[in-house]
């Protein structure tokens, strides 16, 4: 069965205090591993696409990295604004649709 | 160009009610995903349409339909309302239906059932 396990549930950081979250998952024939940020009543928002292991993507202070087992997102010195709730999710190759199969998140709090 | 939008934004209702949540994709998106989140959980897939045809449904029971009109919106339907099906409801457009194509998320919709 697909399954996704994030670790950390929950990361306090101060400001500057790099650190990584961990993205742990088995599934049948990985088409791509996403990874989103949520803010507090809002929908998920996309950050990268990682599609086959030693790929990585970077975006400002965020690098994700991928292996055959897991997935971990560095955030490199964090800002406040970095808080949120960080989501991964995989998507299998079995069936034909957008079944994202989803971990339950890392809730992210930088302090400033 | 707008993002996905769903309305309404909040929605109380009481058990055994139906309720309707809409959702209208980026212009040119022709995929719609309709997801249910749970405080603290991760999104639960429910159902994608893609041309106004059902590609694909999550583990929900009969009493959650959906379809998708000419213009690419959706509507999500819920009858016979129970406590359990407070939620926020997201809706996610692509613009095609590859199986690697990131999604765009709506703010979603927040129903409450008393």
């Amino acid at each position: 069965e697909d399954q996704v396990t994030q670790s950390p549930e929950a990361l306090r950081l101060q400001e500057g205090e790099s650190s990584s979250l961990n993205c742990s998952y088995t599934v049948s024939g990985l088409r791509g591993l996403f990874w989103y940020r949520q803010d507090p009543g809002k929908g998920p928002e996309f950050l990268f696409t990682l599609y086959s292991a030693g790929e990585e993507k970077e975006k400002e202070r965020l690098k994700a990295t991928l292996t055959k087992k897991e997935s971990f997102l560095h955030i490199t010195a964090p800002k406040p604004e970095d808080s949120a709730t960080y989501l991964c999710a995989v998507q299998g190759s079995a069936g034909n649709n957008r079944k994202l199969i989803w971990g339950l998140g890392t809730s992210l709090a930088v302090n400033p | 160009d707008a993002g996905v939008t769903q309305s309404p934004t909040h929605l109380i209702k009481t058990r055994g009610q139906h309720v309707t949540l809409r959702c209208s994709p980026i212009s040119g998106h022709k995929s719609v995903s309709w997801y249910q989140q749970v405080l603290g959980q991760g999104p639960q897939f429910i159902f994608q349409y893609y041309e106004k045809e059902e590609r694909g449904r999550g583990n929900f029971p009969d009493r959650f339909s959906a379809r998708q009109f000419p213009n690419y919106s959706s509507e999500l339907n819920v009858n016979a309302l129970l406590l359990g099906d407070s939620a926020l409801y997201l809706c996610a457009s692509s613009a095609e239906s590859r199986l690697d194509e990131k999604l765009f998320f709506g703010s979603g919709t927040q129903l409450s059932v008393l």
